[in-house]
């Protein structure tokens, strides 16, 4: 079982690109899940789809729009990149709401 | 909307010792969760403690919540060098039901061998 698998795991942009983050998982799970990291933070919610067909904003939504694919599927995309969108993104899904969830091993995102 | 906050940001300790890490949250919740991020890796869940538990063990850890204080503290017995790691504690928002959680800002710890 690979579980969360998220790709790509390093990419640099410019400012102003645009690029969508892909995220699979294999676990049959409903609820997906868009975080980013930043240095000295913990995790912030970008967007998550409790189940197939549905998504919502999280914490920090700006300057993203998500898709939620089908039920395995769930992609971040910037629009327009901007330098305070460097950051580490995560991936995480779970089976049902608060249950413990499962992470990728992250992409990490330069923008200059 | 920082919801947990874990308290020492970092803790360094020998291996064979025990570490505690602490975490502080602001409103109710259902149930509170303990991750470990190994550098360069995605979270790993440890454990998921309820609001009607007072105390849950899961090998070498050691989970209490404190809903009246809302706190809760991991405590990892007899560290070893592969525990270094940072640990974040994350809660449902409030009144949240569809499994988004908040994050702590995390305690980072280095077991020394």
């Amino acid at each position: 079982n690979a579980g969360v698998t998220q790709t790509p795991k390093f990419q640099v942009l410019k400012t102003g690109q645009s690029m969508t983050l892909q995220c699979a998982q294999d676990m049959n799970h409903n609820s997906m899940y868009w975080y980013r990291q930043d240095p000295g933070m913990g995790l912030r919610l970008i967007y998550y789809s409790a189940s197939e067909g549905t998504t919502d904003k999280g914490e920090v939504p700006n300057g993203y729009n998500v898709s939620r694919l089908n039920k395995r599927e769930f992609s971040l995309r910037l629009e327009s990149a901007a330098p305070s969108q460097t950051s580490v993104y995560f991936c995480a899904s779970t089976l049902q709401g608060n249950q413990p969830q499962h992470f990728g091993d992250g992409t990490r995102l330069s923008i200059l | 909307s920082q919801q947990g906050e874990e308290d020492p940001q970092a803790l360094s300790i020998q291996e064979g010792e025990n570490a505690t890490m602490n975490c502080s949250y602001k409103t109710s919740i259902n149930n509170l969760q303990w991750y470990r991020q190994n550098s360069g890796r995605g979270l790993v869940h440890l454990i998921l403690i309820r609001s009607n538990e007072r105390e849950k063990h899961s090998g070498r850890l050691r989970v209490t919540l404190d809903t009246s204080k809302k706190s809760s503290s991991l405590l990892i017995t007899a560290s070893r060098a592969a525990d270094t790691a940072s640990y974040f504690c994350a809660t449902p928002p409030y009144g949240g039901s569809q499994g988004n959680l908040i994050f702590g800002k995390g305690t980072k710890l280095s077991v020394k061998p």
